[in-house]
């Protein structure tokens, strides 16, 4: 069964670095997001990505985050300058493309900065 | 603005009881969508189940079903017969009808079931 998948599963950084979490969708789908999830905490939407740019982002995409996916199998989430409040596990998920269409979710990269 | 709650934070059982874990949505959409998933201690999101706005029938699976109701604006999950298996966080959520719309999370509920 074709599944999403993410690497590195952990990854821990100095405050101020820079991180690149990586992914890679179900290969049919269109829609691409990430969402995040300190630790005990509810799952939080950040960005969604359709036809390879950002179809809506939340408050919590700001300058210091962006997505990119630089071939056609992955997709990326970087932060440019990591701070303490960055530390959660990252989700990525991809979809066919519409509402209907569930949301399948890699298993996460947890995110410790330091 | 979409909103999703589970006012239930954690529910501990006995294994063979029956579970319901409550979810009470908002949202302005006339079309959504409402999901559950559920997240074990190994930390992955597992999807559930998918319903959307018109499909107000309840669902069963095995020992899960659901109950969609839009009077009341809920859609709530029960585990019948539950087992120590079904310990994890169980996360209620909310899309609109746009094609790329996001999930909009409860808090989850800690669901823990004891042998």
């Amino acid at each position: 069964e074709p599944e999403v998948t993410q690497t590195p599963s952990h990854q821990v950084t100095q405050m101020g670095q820079e991180v690149i979490l990586r992914c890679v969708p179900i290969s049919n789908h269109l829609y691409f997001y990430w969402y995040r999830q300190i630790l005990g905490q509810k799952v939080e939407f950040l960005v969604s990505f359709y036809n390879n740019e950002i179809s809506e982002k939340s408050e919590i995409f700001d300058d210091q985050f962006s997505v990119e996916r630089p071939d056609g199998s992955n997709f990326t989430l970087k932060i440019r300058s990591t701070k303490l409040e960055d530390s959660a596990m990252y989700f990525c998920a991809s979809s066919e493309g519409t509402s209907y269409n569930e949301q399948f979710f890699g298993p996460g990269t947890r995110l410790t900065v330091l | 603005a979409q909103k999703v709650t589970q006012a239930q934070t954690e529910i501990s059982v006995v294994e063979k009881e029956d579970v319901t874990l409550d979810c009470v949505y908002e949202t302005r959409d006339t079309t959504y969508y409402l999901f559950w998933y559920k997240q074990p201690p190994s930390g992955e999101l597992a999807f559930l189940i998918r319903r959307n706005s018109f499909d107000e029938q309840n669902e069963i699976s095995g020992r899960y079903s659901w109950n969609f109701q839009k009077s009341t604006s809920s859609f709530n999950f029960t585990i019948t017969a539950s087992q120590v298996v079904d310990s994890a966080v169980y996360f209620c959520a909310l899309s609109g009808q746009g094609g790329s719309e996001k999930l909009v999370f409860g808090k989850g509920t800690k669901l823990t079931v004891n042998p």
